[in-house]
């Protein structure tokens, strides 16, 4: 089943504690971004990828880091996290070429800075 | 950057009437606008989208159309069911693909019977 996978669902940590959103997608993308989503704010673009080992900066990369070391695999990093990332984050993939440029997302991690 | 902004932010319709939401963003070289739909605790899901070649494009009961002049573009969702109850996003991109999407902040579509 092609699907965009990300890991943990839900996650609670404190302060500064470093943690990593993993993300996984097994439909050969080239492209892969990361979203955190807040009420009334949408999405907002966190990190994108367009290939292995190329990344860029979306619209709220603060505090954030990525990597793209394969091209299935588009991690997360929050080295020192604070209350002001909690949220609800989206990974996402898409193709690079073709008509269908659909983004397909992954089921959401709900984090939690205390 | 691109900015997108999204009207209404919350809608109710009775169940078979139309609903319209509209969307403007500023860059004019944008050139690629999905519509998302996110049913609750759900992820975004593609429902219909269109390119600046293009004025229309429908698909069932889902309509999309594009205004290049004025840099908007609305979802026209025509005989609502309640099952269309979600929040639905638009979002536009620099790029002709889903690599960099601006959002829109939401609308929220409750269809009551």
């Amino acid at each position: 089943e092609a699907q965009v996978t990300q890991n943990p669902r839900y996650l609670i940590t404190v302060t500064g504690k470093k943690l990593t959103v993993t993300c996984s997608q097994n439909m050969n993308h080239e492209y892969m971004s990361w979203y955190r989503q807040d009420p009334g704010l949408g999405l907002r673009q966190i990190y994108y990828s367009m290939n292995v080992e190329v990344t860029d900066k979306g619209d709220v990369p603060e505090g954030y880091k990525v990597s793209r070391k394969e091209k299935r695999n588009f991690p997360l990093i929050l080295e020192s996290p604070s209350p002001n990332q909690t949220s609800l984050y989206f990974c996402a993939s898409s193709l690079k070429h073709g008509l269908n440029t659909e983004a397909f997302f992954g089921q959401g991690t709900r984090l939690t800075v205390v | 950057g691109e900015n997108v902004e999204q009207h209404p932010s919350t809608l109710s319709v009775q169940e078979g009437d139309s609903a319209v939401i509209k969307c403007t963003y500023s860059d004019s070289a944008s050139n690629y606008f999905p519509w998302y739909k996110q049913e609750l605790g759900k992820r975004p899901q593609l429902i219909i989208d269109i390119r600046s070649n293009v004025g229309e494009k429908k698909d069932q009961r889902i309509a999309v159309t594009l205004n290049k002049t004025a840099k908007h573009f609305s979802l026209h969702i025509t005989e609502t069911q309640p099952e269309d109850s979600a929040v639905y996003f638009c979002a536009a991109s620099l790029t002709g693909t889903a690599s960099k999407l601006t959002f829109g902040t939401g609308t929220r579509l409750q269809v009551t019977l």
